[in-house]
């Protein structure tokens, strides 16, 4: 059974601290993987890789993609309280009907303080 | 340029009731897709339309039914709503080919008492 594994579940920190949140994932037919953030709504997206060892970076937010050992992490530098949310894993798949639907972690819950 | 939109943003219903949940999207996109999110339970795919004319299963599609009536709306139906069902829906959508990217609507909250 295809499965995305995301830890940890949940990170308190203080503000200027980095965090690293971890993705493993078993998953047949991978075809990308994706990192959303989830405030109070709607997820929003945040990057998508397909390639291993090629980071991917936005501001103070960068991830990378490790395709031989099935993981990927998504790095934020200098936190702020605004960083605090929801971080979603989601992995693609290749194959059949099932072309473009996406398998999701259950999330990391971080929480930034002043 | 609104992206997806769904409506109600909140609902209550009462065991047995029935209800349609309405999602569109004004991107030109051709999937579209409904999930439920529960507390530590991630995002659960119920249904998706991968094009106009299609539908197919998810992971969780009993007790859901859904219509893609053109290729802007995309609705998601409860015949006889039981607590169970009691979650956050949202509906996504992208495009068909080039990107796995789904763009989330801001999900309509629903209390089944």
């Amino acid at each position: 059974e295809d499965k995305v594994v995301q830890s940890p579940l949940s990170l308190v920190v203080h503000e200027g601290d980095t965090v690293t949140l971890n993705c493993s994932y078993e998953v047949t037919n991978f075809r990308s993987l994706l990192w959303y953030k989830q405030e109070k709504k709607a997820p929003t997206f945040l990057f998508m890789l397909t390639s291993s060892g090629i980071e991917k970076k936005s501001g103070r937010l960068s991830s990378i993609l490790d395709k031989k050992e099935l993981f990927s992490i998504l790095n934020i530098t200098a936190t702020q309280t605004g960083d605090s949310a929801v971080y979603l894993c989601a992995v693609g798949r290749n194959y059949g009907g099932s072309q473009g639907n996406l398998i999701f972690g259950k999330g990391t819950k971080l929480s930034v303080k002043p | 340029n609104a992206g997806v939109t769904q409506t109600p943003k909140f609902q209550v219903l009462k065991t047995g009731q029935s209800m349609t949940l309405q999602c569109a999207q004004d991107m030109n996109h051709n999937s579209m897709y409904w999930y439920r999110q529960d507390p530590g339970m991630g995002l659960r795919l119920i249904y998706y339309s991968a094009s106009e004319g299609t539908t197919d299963k998810g992971e969780v599609p009993n007790g859901y039914n859904v219509s893609r009536l053109n290729k802007r709306e995309f609705s998601l139906r409860l015949e006889s709503a039981a607590p169970s069902q009691t979650s956050v829906y949202f509906c996504a959508s992208k495009m068909v080919s080039g990107t796995d990217t789904q763009y989330f609507g801001p999900g309509t909250r629903l209390t089944v008492l």
